[in-house]
């Protein structure tokens, strides 16, 4: 079974720039997230769909930040412009379904990302 | 809202030893719980699942627990090696639905 895809897995733009991010998940899994981990700290989450739709974006600095998951697969997202705190790593996950509790997710490689 | 901690933030011990990983969480209305682990510029490996109903789960040399009324789960290592160096998070979901929320990890080194 093929995990979950990330592109690129480094990038490195200087501030006020623009970049996207590509996740393809887990064939056949629901729910998908983006999660942004800055060095030294767990995981925090930055927006879920369910399908197309966005389940949780309340954490996403949506002045600068956006995602979208065209036909419920794949999902992108963007930063413009970038900021120097924007430096992480950003993480993909994947799940079957909400709902279940024995559902696990699974994680991409991440895309490291430095702001200069 | 839902914080998780890790104590200890750092571990070093020598090959073969037995060792334990904390996890607290300050919402005991929890989902589930899954341990992952994260090597150096890596994503996260998931290694073990605890669903609210459950005590424990068992992999390999790994056995993790979860006590939710306290709300805590360790995760125990047997026999640990050099392999298992890397960071351990746990992550823990809320109510039908909501996102995995994570602790800030352990970082691991098993000395030869």
């Amino acid at each position: 079974e093929a995990g979950v895809a990330q592109s690129p897995r480094y990038k490195i733009i200087e501030k006020r720039q623009s970049v996207a991010f590509w996740c393809n998940p887990i064939s056949g899994h629901a729910t998908l997230y983006w999660y942004q981990q800055i060095l030294g700290q767990g995981p925090k989450l930055l927006i879920q769909f369910q399908n197309n739709g966005v389940v949780d974006d309340s954490q996403l600095p949506k002045d600068r930040f956006s995602a979208e998951r065209l036909k419920g697969v794949d999902s992108t997202l963007k930063i413009q412009p970038a900021k120097l705190e924007d430096s992480a790593v950003y993480l993909c996950a994947s799940s079957l379904v909400m709902g279940q509790p024995n559902t696990e997710a699974f994680f991409g490689q991440g895309t490291r990302l430095t702001v200069v | 809202k839902q914080e998780v901690t890790q104590i200890p933030a750092a571990l070093s011990v020598p090959e073969g030893e037995n060792l334990v990983l904390n996890c607290s969480f300050t919402d005991s209305a929890i989902y589930n719980l899954q341990w992952f682990r994260q090597d150096p510029g890596k994503g996260l490996t998931s290694l073990l699942l605890i669903q609210s109903s459950q005590r424990e789960q068992t992999s390999g040399r790994l056995n993790a627990s979860l006590d939710k009324s306290s709300g805590r789960s360790t995760l125990y290592i047997a026999a640990s090696q050099p392999g298992d160096s890397a960071t351990y998070l746990c992550a823990v979901r809320g109510n039908y639905g909501q996102n995995f929320v994570f602790g800030p990890g352990t970082r691991l080194s098993v000395l030869p």
